[in-house]
């Protein structure tokens, strides 16, 4: 059975600090990574996909793989207040056709 | 363009009736997937289209469930005999086999009485 594992929070970070967000998943054979958002209310849309170890940065976003440790987070700089979410993680097996499963979520908070 | 389209977005129902749930993927996307989510909880898998290939039904939480996609585009999830603990919001969301990004529709919300 394919596990996601993500700290469910809520994560408290101070306006403008770094938020950091973590995930770790069980299936080695993971090849390619998404983080999506979710709003109270609203639907996941998609922040960032990675693929390959190490950093990809995007903005505001940073994310990190680390496949050998199977794991992947996600960094936010400078937070604000309207990053205030659900943070979803979700790998992607090699073959393609395979579903894709998510993360709990990691809700965090932005205080202003 | 058009994104993931879902009708209704909002169900009230009686305990005891069926309802369907429709879901219009994105023109192209082999992909679709249903997913149900309770307040304040995760994404809850419930069943997955794939091209031509059988439907991943794993999620689905009992034989009340069921869904069909027509013609590799619009699928239609049923819940036969609703019970109160089906409350819930129901998303849809579809992708092209070559990214996997999903697309998720704005769900339908389910009451029942």
């Amino acid at each position: 059975q394919k596990e996601v594992e993500q700290n469910s929070g809520p994560l408290s970070v101070p306006e403008g600090a770094i938020a950091s967000l973590n995930c770790t998943y069980s299936d080695r054979g993971s090849q390619s990574f998404f983080w999506y958002r979710q709003y109270s209310g609203k639907s996941p849309e998609l922040i960032m996909s990675i693929y390959s170890n190490g950093d990809k940065e995007d903005g505001r976003f940073t994310a990190q793989l680390n496949k050998a440790s199977q794991y992947v987070s996600l960094l936010i700089r400078d937070s604000q207040p309207s990053d205030s979410a659900t943070y979803l993680c979700a790998p992607r097996a090699m073959n393609r056709d395979d579903k894709i499963i998510f993360g709990k979520g990691t809700r965090l908070h932005i205080l202003p | 363009g058009a994104g993931v389209s879902q009708s209704p977005s909002n169900k009230v129902t009686e305990k005891g009736k069926d309802v369907e749930l429709r879901c219009d993927p994105i023109s192209g996307h082999t992909a679709l997937y249903w997913y149900r989510q309770s307040l304040g909880q995760g994404l809850e898998f419930l069943i997955y289209f794939q091209g031509n290939s059988a439907p991943d039904k794993s999620g689905l939480p009992s034989d009340r469930f069921s869904a069909e996609r027509t013609g590799g585009s619009v699928s239609t999830l049923t819940i036969q005999r609703t019970q109160q603990e089906d409350s819930a919001v129901y998303l849809c969301a579809s992708s092209l086999a070559s990214t996997g990004t999903q697309y998720f529709g704005p769900g339908t919300r389910l009451t029942v009485l």
